[in-house]
């Protein structure tokens, strides 16, 4: 089955530094979207990713998160100033339609932010 | 707005015995839901999902599912689990047109031999 990569599995930065996650959506996928799970709380949905633009955004999505798509084949979040409640699990998900198509996540990133 | 309630946190069931976890949802208008698992350090895999049509749906893995309308519940179930299910199972829901699903906090799967 094909797959969802993201790099680098962890990632450990100090607060207030700027982090890029970065994230390999399956080569025919149209649709991108990132999510996030803090220990011990729900996987919550950031952002969705459509032809260049943000479709959806959560209210967590602020303006120290962006997305872009730089060279058609990686999708990155970018975090402008880490904070430390931004510490959590960000998955990476695609999808080559919308929801009667299959989304596939990547086995995510660990952002730790001392 | 929508949001996914697991009731149960954690489950423990021995090796061919059945499991059933719970999913209750609340969402405005017709319900697309799916059901997830997580193993540890991999990402979430689909089990099934349920968009409209015949209400027991099958999945992967042996997994099924019961979209129950009157009840707001979509439980999923195995007749016969093993080893290898234990993890991490997820109910989410969202909307038709965009994958902002709304995951339930989760349920570990503990299989005991």
């Amino acid at each position: 089955e094909p797959e969802v990569t993201q790099t680098p599995s962890h990632q450990v930065t100090q607060m207030g530094q700027e982090v890029i996650l970065r994230c390999v959506p399956i080569s025919n996928h149209l649709y991108f979207y990132w999510y996030r799970q803090i220990l011990g709380q729900k996987v919550e949905f950031l952002v969705s990713f459509y032809n260049n633009e943000i479709s959806e955004k959560s209210e967590i999505f602020d303006d120290q998160f962006s997305v872009e798509r730089p060279d058609g084949s990686n999708f990155t979040l970018k975090i402008r100033s880490t904070k430390l409640e931004d510490s959590a699990m960000y998955f990476c998900a695609s999808s080559e339609g919308t929801v009667r198509q299959k989304l596939f996540f990547g086995s995510g990133t660990q952002l730790s932010v001392l | 707005a929508q949001s996914v309630t697991q009731p149960d946190i954690h489950i423990t069931v021995s090796e061919g015995a059945s499991l059933e976890l719970r999913c209750n949802y609340s969402y405005g208008a017709t319900p697309y839901l799916f059901w997830y698992v997580q193993s540890p350090g991999q990402g979430l895999q689909l089990l099934l999902k349920y968009f409209s049509g015949d209400t027991l749906v099958q999945g992967i893995k042996g997994f099924e599912a019961e979209f129950k309308r009157s009840q707001s519940s979509f439980n999923l179930r195995k007749p016969s689990v093993h080893w290898s299910d234990a993890a991490e199972y997820f109910c989410a829901v969202g909307p038709p047109n965009d994958y902002k699903l709304s995951f339930g906090a989760g349920t570990t799967v503990t299989v005991r031999a």
